[in-house]
């Protein structure tokens, strides 16, 4: 089982619509949970953090964190073109005291 | 507060030769996570530095090595380059380790 993983997509969404992105992650232990949005050919950038259990909320960005189902979401609401991107999990792995990424989920947004 | 810095952007190298790239921290923080991507695949983690010292190590050859010095910048050096070496590498910076991770905007290196 990979420590972290995602749907690799594409996720195909329509313009105002809300996209679901998913993770799951192998560690039960794990403290924290980070979303990154990375667009074609730059480098990933840091959309929002969530280490509580519950719903965390930035803008049209909503992320989702369950330990005791081990998986984390973010939502994106009013979805935009400009949201069509790669989106990676990154989980915090205790055992190891490292950082995990997920193969990223690549969202399209449709006009 | 500056962010991430690589250099060089953009390298091309040929079969065989060897490349040095370089990664400037954020400002007081003390890891350094070197990640190779290549075009569809995900973060392949390479390994990370913290404090001079390297803390994971990734799934690559030995012809991949970094270091790290005291001011926290990093280097990451590949030897007798081969075509399946080019890719994106991306550094990123945090301040302990295993925590929120900043990214460079990265070095596009072609191996011909």
């Amino acid at each position: 089982q990979k420590e972290v993983e995602q749907n690799s997509g594409p996720l195909s969404v329509p313009e105002g619509a809300i996209a679901s992105l998913n993770c799951t992650y192998s560690d039960r232990v794990s403290q924290s949970f980070f979303w990154y949005r990375q667009y074609s050919g730059k480098s990933p950038e840091l959309i929002m953090s969530i280490y509580s259990n519950g719903d965390k909320e930035d803008g049209r960005f909503t992320a989702q964190l369950n330990k005791a189902s081990q998986y984390v979401s973010l939502l994106i609401r009013d979805s935009q073109p400009s949201d069509s991107a790669t989106y990676l999990c990154a989980v915090n792995i205790r055992g190891a005291q490292k950082l995990v990424f997920g193969q990223g989920t690549r969202l399209t947004i449709n006009p | 507060k500056a962010g991430v810095t690589q250099t060089p952007r953009y390298l091309i190298k040929t079969r065989g030769q060897q490349v040095t790239l370089s990664c400037s921290p954020i400002s007081g923080h003390r890891s350094v996570s070197w990640y190779q991507q290549t075009p569809g695949q995900g973060l392949q983690f390479l390994f990370e530095y913290f404090s001079e010292t390297q803390r994971n190590k990734g799934n690559f050859p030995g012809r991949f090595s970094g270091r790290q010095f005291s001011n926290s910048r990093s280097e990451m050096n590949v030897s007798t380059l081969e075509l399946g070496d080019s890719a994106l590498y991306l550094c990123a910076s945090s301040f302990l380790e295993a925590d929120t991770q900043y990214f460079g905007p990265g070095t596009r290196l072609t191996v011909l």
